[in-house]
């Protein structure tokens, strides 16, 4: 069985740049959560996404920003990137909001 | 909301050795608790999970975990590790109910690793 897959897997921008990230859940599951995790640090809660509706949203600034289409796909966007946006953006998904998460390999995002 | 404490950032260890990862969590309202693995340049992976019900839990590649609510802590321990235990170790935790339900909240990660 397919995981959640997470494209592309490295990404190089620069200061002022917007990102999209994409993540595809495993199949059946519905709820997508995005994770930001800076280098020595454990992932931090950005956003959650169940049948499409946001259910959360961490403590982060109204540059980030996602959705979650149909098929339950998911993308991030984060628009005038600045240099502490680099990190690892992991994706997870669930079959419902509160169950458990399984995570996708990640996106390194390096902006200089 | 909750929070999550791992008391060691660095656990050396040499191979066939017990090792035990500690973790402690601060929460108003009932959890799950996690521990998750992640090697290097890879996403992570559940090693282990308490929902409800026993509070010795046992996960993958022989680890295990104690539940214990008093002392609101969740220590991962193994009996005899490998080489290929080094990785970075995550516990986490996710409220039952409120406003935070499904949030994954993790700490700052304990990187264990095994000498021969």
């Amino acid at each position: 069985d397919a995981g959640v897959t997470q494209s592309p897997t490295h990404l190089i921008k620069t200061r002022g740049q917007h990102v999209t990230l994409r993540c595809s859940p495993i199949s059946g599951h519905k709820s997508v959560s995005w994770y930001q995790q800076v280098l020595g640090q454990g992932p931090q809660f950005i956003f959650q996404y169940y049948e499409k509706e946001e259910r959360g949203r961490g403590n982060f600034p109204d540059r980030f920003s996602a959705r979650q289409f149909p098929n339950y796909s998911s993308e991030l966007n984060v628009n005038a990137l600045l240099l502490g946006d680099s990190a690892l953006y992991l994706c997870a998904s669930s079959s419902t909001e509160y169950n458990e998460q399984f995570f996708g390999p990640g996106t390194r995002l390096t902006v200089l | 909301a909750q929070s999550v404490t791992q008391l060691d950032s660095q656990v050396p260890v040499f191979e066939e050795a017990p090792v035990e990862l500690r973790c402690n969590y601060s929460s108003s309202v009932s959890v799950y608790l996690f521990w998750y693995v992640q090697y290097p340049n890879q996403g992570l992976q559940l090693l282990l999970k308490y929902l409800s019900g026993s509070t010795l839990v046992k996960g993958i590649n022989g680890f295990e975990a104690e539940f214990n609510k008093s002392q609101t802590s969740f220590h991962l321990r193994k009996p005899s590790v490998h080489i290929s235990d080094t990785a970075e170790y995550f516990c986490a935790v996710s409220a039952l109910r409120g406003s935070t339900l499904g949030r994954l909240y993790f700490g700052r990660g304990t990187q264990l690793t095994v000498w021969p």
